[in-house]
């Protein structure tokens, strides 16, 4: 089993489309979860870290459920400049650097 | 933000030669710096932790002995590829700690695209 799964994709939406990101991750020891956007060809770039209590960053929300080993990405009211590939990361649990990536969802946003 | 830099962004070598990448913190001092390899269409898979003033820390897997690394300051770690061969063509990037912040996050170098004919 992977350290860090997500879904395949590729998501294809219209813009306006709310769409959610989902990944699992294996390692219940795991403190720190963040939610990475990359372009193509590109570095990836932070989104946003994923807080117990849930966080929202404008039409992103990133929501964790320890109990399950469970992260979510949801975005809404998609625009054609959210096509990317979305990165679920999560530490490894046995140190702070230790960072586990999921292998990426791919959306494009369709106008 | 941080930002954090690599050089060369892309290198096309011969088979044999040796590559070396630099990735360097432009506004922040980083002890700790990581090394990452990524194939077409695939995910970031972590190749090495890079501590300052220490060796490095290789993940399974990966030869120490061909990947080198030297991270002799605080702003500036180097990967050397050595005797590269076109298996080892791919999108390498650098990524830092910035200290300091409540969550480890890592801020991405541009990566170095490297192509070994």
């Amino acid at each position: 089993r992977k350290e860090v799964e997500q879904d395949p994709g590729p998501f294809n939406v219209p813009e306006g489309a709310t769409v959610a990101f989902n990944c699992t991750y294996s390692n219940s020891a795991s403190q720190s979860f963040f939610w990475y956007r990359q372009d193509c060809r590109k570095e990836p770039k932070l989104l946003m870290s994923v807080y117990s209590s849930g966080n929202e960053d404008g039409r992103f929300t990133a929501q964790l459920n320890r109990a399950s080993q469970y992260i979510s990405l949801l975005i809404r009211d998609s625009k054609l400049s959210d096509s990317a590939t979305y990165l679920c990361v999560v530490n490894g649990g046995y140190n702070n650097n230790d960072m586990r990536f999921g292998a990426g969802t791919r959306l494009t946003v369709k106008p | 933000g941080a930002v954090v830099s690599q050089h060369p962004s892309w290198v096309i070598c011969k088979s044999g030669t040796s590559v070396k990448i630099e990735c360097r913190s432009l506004d922040f001092q980083a002890t700790t710096m990581f090394w990452y390899r990524q194939f077409p269409k695939q995910s970031l898979m972590l190749m090495a932790t890079s501590n300052e003033g220490s060796k490095a820390t290789y993940e399974q897997g990966v030869e120490k002995d061909k990947f080198l690394i030297n991270h002799a300051s605080l702003t500036l770690s180097t990967l050397t590829v050595t005797s590269a061969h076109p298996e080892d063509s791919s999108f390498y990037i650098c990524s830092a700690e910035v200290p300091g912040q409540s969550t480890d996050t890592q801020y991405f170098g541009p990566g170095t695209r490297l192509t070994v004919l």
